[in-house]
């Protein structure tokens, strides 16, 4: 059974900068696994942020990126606001089937 | 516009059937892949499975929680995307939602989501 692993919770100041990640249990994440990123708030269906590692909707506000960071699938927010509070999950690839990670609940405090 | 809606939700008794749908307008939906997703309540999304296209074969994917109980279908010619779901189990209490995609520009668009709740 394959485990996509993200930080379960996260906090971060008005401003700042943040990265989430997101692991295999299969080894190290690649473009292979073309990693998609999803923002969901309370009572709402998910958001598509970042497909295919680093390509944005066009609805993705130019402060989220993605990439791969030491292994692993990340999505950095840079100049963080309020709005951004929210639970972040990370879908990986895996020749036919998708797993998503746990989620990361995101404090903006 | 894009949209997609899903129903069929509803309580049901473990061990029944329900089937769900997930209505589609504004692209060519023949041309898109359709995936269903779920998340039980206070919990995290987790990927149902997706149905290619026609060209493909329409074939299927699943994930092992539900391989064997659940079918997705698809009726291109009334742009609906069907989840079919036997056997149900306690655990299977969720939001299902529906997306387009993967291929092209992948879930983008999503439903609202139907709930269905399995209890006796």
């Amino acid at each position: 059974q394959t485990v996509v692993t993200q930080e379960p919770s996260l906090t971060v100041s008005p401003g700042g900068t943040v990265t989430l990640t997101c692991a295999s249990s299969t080894g190290a994440v690649t473009s292979g696994h073309y990693p998609n990123w999803f923002q969901q708030k309370p009572g709402q269906a998910p958001r598509a942020l970042i497909f295919s590692t680093t390509t944005k909707y066009s609805w993705t506000p130019a402060r989220f990126s993605g990439s791969l960071l030491g292994g692993k699938a990340a999505l950095t927010l840079s100049g963080v606001q309020p709005e951004d509070e929210a639970e972040y999950y990370c879908l990986l690839y895996y020749g036919g089937v998708r797993v998503f990670g746990g989620g990361t609940k995101l404090t903006v405090l | 516009e894009v949209q997609l809606m899903e129903s069929g939700g509803g309580l049901v008794q473990p061990g029944r059937s329900l089937r769900l749908s997930c209505t589609t307008s504004g692209f060519i939906f023949g041309d898109y892949a359709m995936t269903w997703f779920r998340q039980a309540p206070g919990k995290g999304l987790e990927w149902v499975g997706f149905i290619r296209i026609k060209p493909y074969g329409a074939t299927t994917e699943y994930a092992a929680s539900v391989k064997g109980r659940f079918i997705i279908s698809r009726d291109d010619s009334k742009s609906i995307a069907y989840l079919q779901m036997d056997s149900l189990k306690i655990e299977d209490t969720a939001m299902y939602y529906c997306s387009r995609g993967p291929g092209g520009i992948p879930f983008d668009y999503w439903g609202q989501g139907t709930l269905v709740t399995v209890s006796s």
